[in-house]
């Protein structure tokens, strides 16, 4: 069974702080994705990775990098976190291939707070 | 760039009525289109997916969707709706990259 998995359901942090969050798929998945999630706004990709290393910009980037060392392992980083960060943060992968790219599988999420 | 829209913030079905959650979508030709659901706390999971073909699809949990080119509109309809299907629903277009609509939140009422 597709698993994706992310390494806080719930976080609290500090404004200025540095985050990390974690998500790892079992599934052999070249692409992942990581998205934040508001009311009213639906999903938003902030950047995806379809190889190891390898790293693209999505619609909202500012404030964030990523890291990709291992195919299995996609990392979010939030360099000094902001309140206007706080939102659900949901990670995501896919097989590679044109239409595969669109099946996304996703993790349960982290609940980010930022005071 | 594509966008998808879903109209209706918030429905309300009683259980055992039939359930149509609509999706528009812009773009110029014809995307991949899928519906997801998210459970309260959960991630989402993939209901169904249209590519090509056939026009209606069938999906898991008795869902199923029908895309109409001439209405750029890919509805997500159910028979009988239980109460486990209290979820926020979400159409979302393939087209070079992901497009999420803002999300329909469907309550269930007894």
């Amino acid at each position: 069974d597709v698993k994706v998995t992310q390494s806080s359901r719930y976080l609290v942090k500090r404004t200025g702080e540095k985050v990390f969050l974690e998500c790892v798929q079992d599934m052999d998945h070249e692409n992942m994705f990581w998205y934040r999630q508001d009311p009213g706004l639906g999903l938003r990709l902030i950047y995806f990775s379809y190889d190891v290393k390898m790293k693209e910009k999505g619609d909202i980037p500012e404030g964030y990098s990523v890291s990709r060392e291992k195919k299995e392992r996609f990392s979010l980083i939030l360099e000094s976190a902001s309140t206007n960060q706080t939102s659900m943060y949901l990670c995501a992968s896919t097989l590679g291939g044109q239409r595969a790219l669109y099946e996304q599988y996703f993790g349960p999420g982290t609940r980010l707070t930022v005071t | 760039a594509q966008s998808v829209t879903q109209p209706d913030i918030h429905i309300t079905v009683s259980e055992g009525a039939s359930l149509e959650l609509r999706c528009n979508y812009s773009y110029g030709a014809t995307p991949y289109l899928f519906w997801y659901v998210q459970s309260p706390g959960q991630g989402l999971q993939l209901l169904l997916k249209y590519f090509s073909g056939d026009t209606l699809v069938q999906g898991i949990k008795g869902f199923e969707a029908e895309f109409k080119r001439s209405q750029s509109s890919f509805n997500l309809r159910k028979p009988s709706v239980h109460w486990s299907d209290a979820a926020e629903y979400f159409c979302a277009v393939g087209a070079g990259d992901m497009r999420f609509g803002a999300g329909t939140r469907l309550t269930v009422k007894p």
